[in-house]
């Protein structure tokens, strides 16, 4: 069964503002992490969140992990047309098995 | 560092012809690689866990006649998609895991897309 669950579908902003996607699962995990994939690329790690840290940053991301309610999400501030992509939460468990939700299509407009 | 490559990027067959796509660690050695495909606006589904020097293992669904595993070496990882049909047209992308204690962050290849005519 799909692990994960983005939400919005999908997400259109003006530069400089900034976007919130949000990822549910199901099951308990090892980890959390988000990745970026530009159309008809390969994928681009962004953050891994381990199940016991509620909130981590990485340069303009910011995510956050409550896993009593089995759920994270993802910050872009001051978002960029370069940040136009498909975003995807992916869950692990202990076994490493990734888990990939259905992404946010979030489109920058210049 | 970590980067895997693919090859090739795209490929277009015939159908009932068999395709391999190789997914390479090009500065770490990998025990486990993953292969996972994609359907057009759709979310990556794991097939299988390819681990050097036994039998993959594959998910749920996924037939492993037709879509052969090969993990050779620490670096390299072949998907073969036997007897191709237009409904295995798909990007199929890998992921290689460094095997590092403490790390679970899989790296991915660029994707092959292939096209059954």
């Amino acid at each position: 069964s799909q692990q994960g669950e983005e939400d919005p579908q999908a997400l259109s902003i003006q530069e400089g503002e900034n976007a919130t996607m949000n990822c549910s699962y199901k099951t308990s995990i090892n980890n959390l992490q988000w990745y970026r994939q530009n159309s008809g690329r390969g994928l681009v790690h962004l953050i891994l969140i381990r199940s016991n840290e509620r909130e981590k940053h990485s340069g303009r991301l910011r995510v956050t992990l409550d896993t009593s309610k089995k759920s994270s999400s993802l910050l872009i501030t001051a978002s960029r047309a370069a940040d136009t992509a498909s975003y995807f939460c992916a869950t692990a468990r202990s076994n490493y098995k990734l888990t990939f939700g259905k992404g946010t299509l979030l489109t920058v407009n210049p | 560092g970590a980067v895997v490559s693919q090859h090739p990027s795209w490929v277009i067959c015939k159908s009932g012809t068999s395709v391999k796509i190789e997914c390479r660690s090009l500065d770490f050695q990998a025990t486990t690689m993953f292969w996972y495909r994609q359907f057009p606006k759709q979310s990556l589904m794991l097939m299988a866990t390819s681990n050097e020097g036994s039998k993959a293992t594959y998910e749920q669904g996924v037939e492993k006649d037709k879509f052969l595993i090969n993990h050779a070496s620490l670096t390299l990882s072949t998907l073969t998609v036997t007897s191709a049909h237009p409904e295995d047209s798909s990007f199929y992308i890998c992921s290689a895991e460094p095997g590092t204690s403490g790390t679970d962050t899989q790296y991915f290849g660029p994707g092959t897309r292939l096209t059954v005519l």
